[in-house]
């Protein structure tokens, strides 16, 4: 069966203390493995797609590596405004268009 | 460029009653799909569409239908709401060459 998922749960981080967070997958055929933010009452607001393991993607302090069991989402010297839900999804071939998602994982950045 | 719309914010229904939750979105995306969102069960696919006048199910589509008449819209219906409906729901679209999907910023629906 494909599975989706991330860890830890719940981050929380210090005003410039970097952290990775994790999203490992079973699945069969990957077409591509995206990440979302979530703040609360919104909806999620797409990042990155990583397609090849060894591919990485960059945006401001986040940086998004694949292998090819997982992915990871690193925040360097996180602010209080990362503060958020960060999704992670995959996209499998056999499964057309439709995405599979993580669970999540909350993130808190303390000043 | 208003991208995902959803329709409404908020609702509070009661159990038996039926709605429709709109979803339009004006980037001329092939793909658009519904999920909802329960605390402890993350995103889950409720149905989903590749253009208009094709539709398939997600991985919990009981209790839901939907149409794509035209690549606009892709509303969907509660039937006969049930408690268990209680839940945030997000529309979403994607093209082909662009993976990413877009989502809309949810209605909040609450079955009492």
């Amino acid at each position: 069966e494909d599975q989706v998922t991330q860890s830890p749960e719940a981050l929380r981080l210090q005003e410039g203390e970097s952290s990775s967070l994790n999203c490992s997958y079973t699945v069969s055929g990957l077409r591509g493995l995206f990440w979302y933010r979530q703040d609360p009452g919104k909806g999620p607001e797409f990042l990155f797609t990583l397609y090849s393991a060894g591919e990485e993607k960059e945006k401001e302090r986040l940086k998004a590596t694949l292998t090819k069991k997982e992915s990871f989402l690193h925040i360097t010297a996180p602010k209080p405004e990362d503060s958020a839900t960060y999704l992670c999804a995959v996209r499998i071939k056999a499964a057309g268009n439709k995405l599979t998602f993580g669970g999540g994982t909350r993130v808190l950045v303390k000043p | 460029n208003a991208g995902v719309t959803q329709t409404p914010k908020f609702q509070v229904l009661k159990t038996g009653q039926s709605m429709t939750l709109q979803c339009a979105q004006d980037m001329n995306h092939e793909y658009m799909s519904w999920y909802r969102q329960d605390p402890g069960m993350g995103l889950r696919l409720i149905h989903y569409s590749v253009g208009a006048g094709i539709t398939d199910q997600g991985e919990v589509p009981n209790g839901y239908n939907v149409s794509r008449s035209t690549t606009e819209d892709f509303p969907l219906r509660l039937l006969s709401a049930a408690p268990s409906q209680t839940s945030v729901y997000f529309c979403a679209s994607s093209t082909r060459e662009i993976y990413g999907y877009t989502f809309g910023s949810g209605t909040r629906l609450t079955v009492v």
